[in-house]
């Protein structure tokens, strides 16, 4: 079963206005971690946040996450067009290393 | 490092036919999993190998499909008999923690 949801679908954008995607899971998790994928392309780690963290920042990134919510946000903060791709985030199943992909946001960064 | 590597980058192959695809993890990371891609299912789990040995495979749609790891450093997928719904994007990805290293996946079309 899916477990992460990601929110919006799809999502366009402006060049330099931030960009804020969201996921919502449904069970208990230790891990959440954010991937992106260019047109044709392999997905890329971004970051990794742990279940006893509430936000972690790398470079323009900025990731939130509420366990009470059972939710996470991906923050891109003055986007460029590079950042054009689908944006994916993957939840544990409170166990191993087992992740499990969300259907993803396509985010479009228009210059 | 060259990173995760698959062979062969796009396969066309006709109803029937055995499709074995290949991949070569990352050196010295101990996960290796076998990923698919479409666009109405998004991105699937097939199976996952830990120190070369099938530690989840509840993914794999039927009996037609297989994955074997012979060593660390080889994983193939094979579909046999191959049929035009496994046409999609077929990716590996391999880790030592856990963040996947992604490949540049397969694309397999099956006429």
């Amino acid at each position: 079963s899916q477990q992460g949801e990601e929110d919006p679908q799809a999502l366009s954008i402006q060049e330099g206005e931030n960009a804020t995607m969201n996921c919502s899971y449904k069970t208990s998790i230790n891990n959440l971690q954010w991937y992106r994928q260019n047109s044709g392309r392999g997905l890329v780690h971004l970051i990794l946040i742990r279940s006893n963290e509430r936000e972690k920042h790398s470079g323009r990134l900025r990731v939130t996450l509420d366990t009470s919510k059972k939710s996470s946000s991906l923050l891109i903060t003055a986007s460029r067009a590079a950042d054009t791709a689908s944006y994916f985030c993957a939840t544990d199943q409170n166990y191993g290393q087992n992740f499990v992909f969300g259907p993803g946001t396509r985010l479009s960064v228009l210059p | 490092d060259a990173g995760v590597i698959q062979s062969p980058r796009h396969e066309v192959t006709e109803m029937g036919q055995e499709v074995t695809l290949r991949c070569k993890p990352i050196s010295g990371h101990d996960y290796l999993f076998w990923y698919r891609q479409t666009m109405m299912r998004g991105l699937e789990l097939l199976i996952y190998f830990n120190n070369n040995v099938p530690i989840d495979d509840s993914g794999m749609p039927e009996d037609r499909f297989s994955a074997k790891m012979p060593n660390a450093s080889f994983s193939t997928l094979k579909i046999q008999p191959s049929e035009p719904r496994d046409s999609a994007v077929y990716f590996c990805a391999s880790s030592k923690g856990y963040e996947q290293y992604f490949g540049p996946g397969t694309r397999l079309t099956v006429t």
